[in-house]
């Protein structure tokens, strides 16, 4: 049972464009949010992560928006470049160390 | 500062063997996580441990452990392997994870069973 659900699977943008991002969770005890980024072949690296508290981080070109009474939250990619290609990964953890991870979304950015 | 560093990058196995992953925190990181990622299943949790204590567990069988060393350096253990097992194998440290510190990820041990 997944915890957290994650869309699109994939997602092909050009260049410049906005890449969207969602997630729902169910378990309203979740309080830490992490959108993590992945590489082929690497681990996943932290992007940008959200508390319940605010409705919106940003950092750089990298946006995440939350809305707690909805239980859902999402990462914006502002102006895609083709270095951002690789697969994204939301997750939520519930003040313990166990992130649940969302299923990924694979992000292609063409020039 | 190095990254987390693990070790083999790529094993082959054949069933009913058991493999032994290792894991080298960042130095100064206290807490270790181990996750399977898999196509079908995605990253899931294995267990977390901290000061050579495991804190939590997930939701795999009795063939997945681990262990912790008192440098932090980390191991796990998969006994009589199914061809299920085959994964990605991610270890990532952390300061400590009680405050859901960020997770520094390792680039895997690649497991095929065959």
């Amino acid at each position: 049972q997944q915890q957290v659900k994650q869309s699109p699977q994939s997602l092909i943008v050009q260049k410049g464009g906005i890449s969207i991002i969602n997630c729902a969770y169910e378990n309203t005890a979740f309080d830490y949010f992490p959108w993590y980024q992945q590489f082929p072949g690497k681990g996943p690296a932290l992007l940008i992560a959200i508390r319940p508290d605010v409705s919106e981080k940003k950092e750089g070109r990298f946006t995440i928006s939350f809305n707690k009474s909805a239980k859902q939250f999402s990462l914006h990619i502002m102006d895609s470049q083709p270095g951002d290609s690789a697969t994204y990964f939301c997750a939520a953890s519930r003040g313990d160390y166990k992130l649940s991870f969302g299923a990924g979304t694979t992000v292609t950015v063409r020039a | 500062k190095a990254g987390v560093t693990q070790t083999p990058r790529y094993l082959i196995k054949t069933r009913g063997q058991q493999v032994t992953l290792s894991c080298s925190p960042i130095s100064g990181h206290r807490s270790v996580s181990w996750y399977q990622q898999t196509p079908g299943q995605g990253l899931q949790f294995l267990f977390e441990y901290f000061s050579e204590t495991q804190r939590n567990k997930g939701n795999f069988p009795g063939r997945f452990s681990g262990r912790q060393f008192s440098n932090s350096r980390s191991e796990m253990n998969v006994s009589t392997l199914e061809l299920g097992d085959s994964a990605l194998y991610l270890c990532a440290s952390s300061l400590d994870q009680s405050t859901n510190e960020k997770l520094f990820f390792g680039s895997g041990t690649q497991l095929s069973v065959l």
